[in-house]
């Protein structure tokens, strides 16, 4: 258990609607990490937060954002949503003392998002 | 273009025989360097990383990696392999602004 939790574990939603992802970091991690894994990307890094404040972004579309709240849990919002959103969501936290993508980070088990 | 590439989307070995998974990276600067492996149905897990220092990191569960600066590449070992190390694997890269890639992913598949 890498004490990073995601909810819900499975999503099934249709074109267009808009759905919302959970995760809460491991105890006292202050960055929190999403990451896009499909079949034919690979994993990719979606956005960064660090202690409620953006960080780093990455491929992140315009129909998706992110926030960290005061109590540093993290949601990821799609909407719009098409077919090629169908994927696995991952996020992971890490404890990042000195800024930056230098430590390792923990990753929850992922929400799988289903487009129908 | 900053891009992580990890060659092979699958290698096969023996169990007991000596693996190596491969990663090339290139970005500009000095990179932070990661492996990460996924098993069924499981998030990732943090293997090692190469920040600065001795070129040969040792990560969890016997594996280890080469930092090769010269050849930009970070391949990932184990000198012998066990069945329990199926899994997929990935290669990961940050760099300035706290960007990160990751490779496509390699999977392992250790042969009984």
């Amino acid at each position: 258990d890498s004490g990073v939790t995601q909810t819900p574990k499975h999503l099934i939603t249709a074109t267009g609607q808009r759905v919302t992802l959970r995760c809460s970091p491991r105890s006292g991690d202050l960055s929190v990490y999403w990451y896009q894994q499909s079949l034919d990307q690979g994993l990719q890094f979606l956005i960064q937060y660090y202690n409620g404040e953006e960080r780093a972004k990455g491929n992140i579309l315009e129909r998706f954002s992110a926030q960290q709240f005061p109590d540093l849990h993290s949601e990821l919002n799609l909407s719009s949503l098409e077919l090629g959103d169908s994927a696995l969501y991952f996020c992971a936290s890490s404890v990042d003392h000195q800024g930056g993508m230098n430590t390792e980070a923990f990753f929850g088990q992922g929400t799988r998002l289903t487009v129908v | 273009a900053q891009s992580v590439a990890q060659p092979e989307d699958q290698v096969n070995v023996a169990e007991g025989n000596p693996l190596t998974v491969k990663c090339t990276y290139s970005v500009s600067g000095n990179p932070y360097l990661f492996w990460y492996v996924q098993y069924p149905n499981r998030g990732l897990q943090f293997l090692l990383k190469y920040i600065t220092g001795d070129n040969l990191v040792k990560g969890s569960y016997g594996f280890e990696a080469e930092f090769n600066k010269s050849q930009t590449s970070f391949h990932l070992k184990k000198p012998s392999a066990l069945v329990s190390d199926s899994a997929l694997y990935f290669c990961a890269v940050s760099y300035r602004d706290d960007k990160i890639i990751f490779g496509k992913g390699t999977r392992l598949h250790i042969l009984p």
